[in-house]
């Protein structure tokens, strides 16, 4: 399986400000994820990050709020613009390995606006 | 809505005992299923997979059974070890496609 990282590991933002997150992995992977996990909720794919053109959001996530780089196959930023309190959550890189369709899982970033 | 629901937030088990957590869908067009496991503070790491043509997957002490005229997937772990305390995800999916539907956890606690 890919080992993944992601920076940082955890934050407190005040809000209005905007924080990005890297995803580093230790191999070539054509696809990437970016995933939510609020307090007590499910996760929840925000988009998936394409190589070489614009990411893919789903219904509820906009480009503006969550802007999403993918430069190369090995690594992937998500930013949380003008964050409020609600954008408190657990930020999850995920790849896929091709082990069916499963996904892998970063660490995550655990964010705290105030 | 919720389309994948795990309705036990908690389940405590003794150890050396079978550990079975459940999980219900309601869109019949899910084909793809996973459990995810997750200890604090780490990214839920790909415990087991089951296919819609399949009723039953296995490995070592895991086991996903599917019943899809139920839409029910379970996942069942003999014998239980303390070290199998995590939270559990299950997660579907169809299609091709790249969204996959989590449910919110069942945090299993295995007794020694």
């Amino acid at each position: 399986s890919a080992v993944i990282s992601q920076k940082p590991s955890r934050d407190i933002c005040q809000r209005g400000t905007s924080l990005t997150i890297q995803c580093q992995v230790d191999s070539q992977v054509t696809m990437m994820f970016w995933y939510r996990q609020q307090p007590g909720q499910s996760l929840t794919l925000i988009a998936t990050a394409n190589q070489g053109s614009e990411a893919t959001y789903e219904s509820g996530f906009v480009i503006d709020k969550f802007p999403i780089s993918r430069p190369n196959l090995t690594f992937s930023t998500l930013t949380v613009s003008n964050m409020s309190p609600e954008d408190s959550s657990i930020y999850l890189c995920s790849v896929g390995t091709g082990v069916g369709r499963a996904q892998y899982f970063g660490p995550g970033t655990r964010l705290l606006v105030l | 809505d919720q389309q994948v629901k795990q309705n036990s937030p908690s389940l405590r088990v003794q150890e050396g005992r079978i550990s079975i957590l459940n999980c219900d869908y309601t869109n019949s067009m899910f084909d793809y299923f996973l459990w995810y496991k997750k200890y604090p503070a780490e990214g839920p790491t790909f415990l087991i997979s089951i296919s819609s043509i399949k009723d039953k997957n296995e490995d070592g002490r895991f086991t996903v059974f599917l019943n899809k005229s139920a839409k029910h997937l379970s996942l069942h772990i003999v014998p239980s070890q303390p070290g199998d305390s995590a939270v559990y995800f299950c997660a579907a999916s169809a299609g091709t496609g790249n969204q996959f539907y989590f449910g919110t956890g069942t945090s299993l606690t295995v007794i020694p």
